[in-house]
C-alpha cells in the first residue's frame, strides 16, 4: 500500500482559477514537506510543517497557502493560478528529528 | 543561502562500467546529505543518507563517502546495469532538529545505458 497519497496524479487548471493539491502520509511521521518540480528549476522547497504547524516557508507567493487539518495531512491550496505554477508538485514527509524524506508520487499541475 | 552542484548529465554507459556522478556543495552549517533517485514519473527515492565525515554511505551497490575538506560526497558504482537507469540528485538538508529540515537539491544527472 502507498505510504504517502498524492491526488490527483493529474491536474489541468485554467489561469486565475484556484486548486487544492491533497497529500496524506501514513508514515506515522510528524513533519511534512511541498517541493515543486519544473522544467526550468530542479526540485525547490516550498513549505515545511511540523505538528501541524509552519516552521518555513521558502515560497514568496502568498498563493501558496498549506492547509494542515489532521497532523497526517498536508494541503496545498494554490489561487490565481498562472501557466508558470505548471509544475509536479511533490509532498514528503519525515520524522522531525530525522533528516531522511520520503516523497509522495506528485501531482502534475498544467495551467493553461 | 546553500548550494549543491553535481555532475551535469547526460550521463551514458555501458553495462557493467563504473558510474561516478560528483557533488559538491556550500553551505554555513553543518549538513545533513543525502543522495535520492528519481525513475520517470516518480517521485524522489531516497537512495541513502551519507553518515558523518570521512564515513562512507551505501545502498544497492551505491556508495559515497563525505569529505569534509572537500565538502563533496560523490557517488559511484563499480558496475551499472540497465535497472540504474534513473536521475540521481544529491542533497543536502540543514536538519534535522535544529533547522525546517529543508532539503536542497542539486540539479540532478540523468544517467543511462548505452543500448
Amino acid at each position: 500500500d502507498p505510504k504517502i497519497i498524492q491526488k490527483p496524479k493529474y491536474l489541468v487548471a485554467v489561469t486565475g482559477s484556484e486548486k487544492i493539491l491533497i497529500c496524506e502520509q501514513y508514515l506515522g511521521h510528524n513533519a511534512m514537506y511541498w517541493y515543486r518540480q519544473s522544467a526550468k528549476k530542479p526540485l525547490e522547497f516550498m513549505f515545511s510543517y511540523s505538528y501541524q504547524k509552519l516552521m518555513d516557508n521558502q515560497t514568496a507567493s502568498s498563493r501558496f497557502q498549506p492547509q494542515s487539518s489532521k497532523k497526517n495531512h498536508l494541503d496545498l491550496q494554490i489561487t490565481a493560478l498562472k501557466p508558470d505554477d505548471s509544475a509536479t508538485y511533490f509532498c514528503a514527509s519525515s520524522r522531525r528529528d530525522r533528516g531522511e524524506q520520503y516523497f509522495g508520487p506528485g501531482t502534475r499541475l498544467t495551467v493553461l | 543561502g546553500d548550494s549543491v552542484t553535481q555532475t551535469e548529465g547526460p550521463v551514458t554507459l555501458s553495462e557493467g562500467t563504473s558510474l561516478t556522478v560528483n557533488c559538491s556543495y556550500e553551505t554555513k552549517q553543518y549538513p545533513t546529505l543525502f543522495w535520492y533517485v528519481q525513475y520517470p514519473g516518480e517521485g524522489p527515492q531516497l537512495l541513502f543518507k551519507v553518515p558523518k565525515a570521512n564515513e562512507k554511505g551505501s545502498s544497492r551497490g551505491f556508495e559515497a563517502t563525505y569529505n569534509k575538506e572537500a565538502t563533496s560526497f560523490h557517488l559511484q558504482k563499480a558496475s551499472v546495469q540497465e535497472s540504474d537507469s534513473a536521475v540521481y540528485y544529491c542533497a543536502l538538508s540543514d536538519g534535522p532538529g535544529t533547522g525546517s529540515n529543508r532539503l536542497t537539491f542539486g540539479k540532478g544527472t540523468k544517467f543511462s545505458l548505452i543500448p
